[in-house]
């Protein structure tokens, strides 16, 4: 596609409901990242994939967090018995090459998750 | 751990006035880049800076990286309506994972 993609935009759940964000990166693209960005901050690492290996997942808050991108191309974070902490805008960024601390991150435009 | 500061957190000017904002490491950085993010949009990238002492020009925007390596500055001059956002600086802790500053909000008064 044209650029990364994100579903859903806006996700609403109940605490203690598991939900699932989709992210479609730019085909070819080997990188892939979970960010959590909160109202007012920059973006915050959660978690990289290169292809299909889940490289680092140090920044998952809590093991109710959980990614997967099971063929190299789209990936799903997954956060289990959801709190109102986890409340934010969950954006997802893909980069074509190898060393993604060195290189272009296409960001997708994010998953708005409430948690009521 | 690396941190990446930013300041200032929010900056107001009039439009036709210059903007910097200034971004600040703990450690050394092997690169830093910046991105734009417009009010309830996501993160764009702008420029990567790599070398010491690198300045790089987009139009009215000019980048800096430190001699040292371990700050980094953006200049707007002449700011217009549509630089209207907020600026953050990245730079990669270890040899991959990106730490992003909290960002300056600009914004722009007609």
């Amino acid at each position: 596609g044209a650029g990364v993609s994100q579903s859903p935009r806006y996700k609403v759940a109940k605490r203690g409901q598991d939900v699932a964000l989709r992210c479609d990166p730019i085909s070819g693209h080997v990188s892939l990242f979970w960010y959590q960005q909160a109202l007012g901050q920059g973006p915050e690492f959660l978690t990289y994939f290169q292809n299909e290996a889940q490289l680092d997942k140090s920044g998952l808050p809590s093991d109710r967090f959980f990614a997967e991108r099971p063929e190299g191309s789209v990936s799903t974070l997954k956060i289990q018995r959801t709190q109102q902490e986890d409340s934010a805008v969950y954006l997802c960024a893909s980069s074509f090459g190898t060393l993604p601390g060195g290189d272009t991150q296409y960001f997708g435009p994010g998953t708005r998750l409430t948690v009521l | 751990g690396q941190q990446v500061m930013q300041i200032p957190q929010y900056q107001h000017v009039q439009e036709g006035e210059d903007f910097t904002t200034y971004c600040n490491s703990s450690t050394t950085l092997s690169n830093i880049q910046w991105y734009k993010q417009r009010p309830g949009g996501h993160p764009v990238f702008l420029i990567q800076l790599v070398k010491s002492g690198e300045v790089k020009k987009q139009k009215r925007l000019t980048f800096q990286f430190g001699e040292a390596k371990k700050n980094s500055s953006l200049h707007i001059t002449a700011t217009q309506t549509t630089d209207v956002g907020t600026y953050f600086c990245a730079g990669p802790r270890g040899s991959y994972i990106p730490t992003f500053g909290r960002g300056t909000s600009l914004i722009v008064h007609p």
